[in-house]
């Protein structure tokens, strides 16, 4: 059975640092794209990127280049979202989100979520 | 503003039939496929319908999924309260080099 894990929700102060993770298991973690997608309260969804862990190819969608990093360790089958500087409008739900055959390909698995809120 | 275009929300009784329309371009719809994402209250979202209209494991045949030049439709029938939810379209922009979604629609059973 596929399952992608998330970490734990976070609270965090404006210009901290963070690093959320999705734990990928039941398949072959390194040949299936992986990305996240943020959910702002109350908002709908919005795709930031996808990772291919086998060669850590990154995509990034142009409104979160440069906002965010995505990375992988495929040893231990885990994506990872990560911002240097967080702001208040940081704050929303992020899900893990697993493509079904390429990058272009449709989302089949997604993680349980990760509310990451950011505040003063 | 989303790239691909929903209404905001649809209303229909139970064991009615209702459509979920998704606009969008050339770069999007269509020339690559659609699929259909659910969202029930408080958890994560769950395919329902990709490559335009095939359903995933699991998806009963109430829901279908079509699509023409730039628009594809959502259509369940037999409205069930249980299908309270957002409803959401997304698709490959070959333009943008990436994933978009529409702006979601939210559906009540009356």
């Amino acid at each position: 059975e596929v399952q992608l894990v998330q970490s734990g929700a976070e609270v965090k102060k404006p210009g901290e640092s963070l690093k959320i993770s999705c734990k990928g298991s039941g398949y072959s973690f390194t040949t299936y794209w992986i990305g996240w997608v943020r959910q702002m309260p109350g908002k709908g969804l919005e795709w930031m990127g996808i990772i291919y862990p086998r060669d850590s190819d990154t995509r990034y969608s142009p409104s979160f280049q440069g906002q965010v990093t995505i990375s992988a360790d495929k040893s231990i089958s885990t994506a990872y979202l990560q911002w240097s500087s967080l702001k208040a409008s940081d704050t929303a739900m992020y899900y893990c989100a697993r493509h079904s055959y390429g990058g272009n390909s449709e989302v089949d698995y997604w993680g349980q979520g990760t509310l990451v809120t950011v505040s003063s | 503003q989303s790239v691909l275009t929903q209404p905001p929300s649809v209303s229909a009784a139970p064991g009615q039939k209702v459509t979920i329309s998704c606009s969008g371009s050339s770069s999007n719809i269509g020339n690559n496929y659609v699929s259909w994402y659910q969202q029930l209250p408080g958890t994560a979202p769950k395919l329902l319908m990709y490559e335009n209209n095939k359903r995933p494991s699991g998806i009963p045949d109430r829901f279908s999924g079509s699509k023409s030049g730039t628009s594809a439709t959502l259509g369940i029938t037999g409205l069930q309260t249980g299908d309270e939810a957002g409803y959401y379209c997304g698709a490959w922009d070959s333009s943008l080099s990436a994933w978009v979604f529409g702006g979601g629609t939210k559906l009540t059973v009356l």
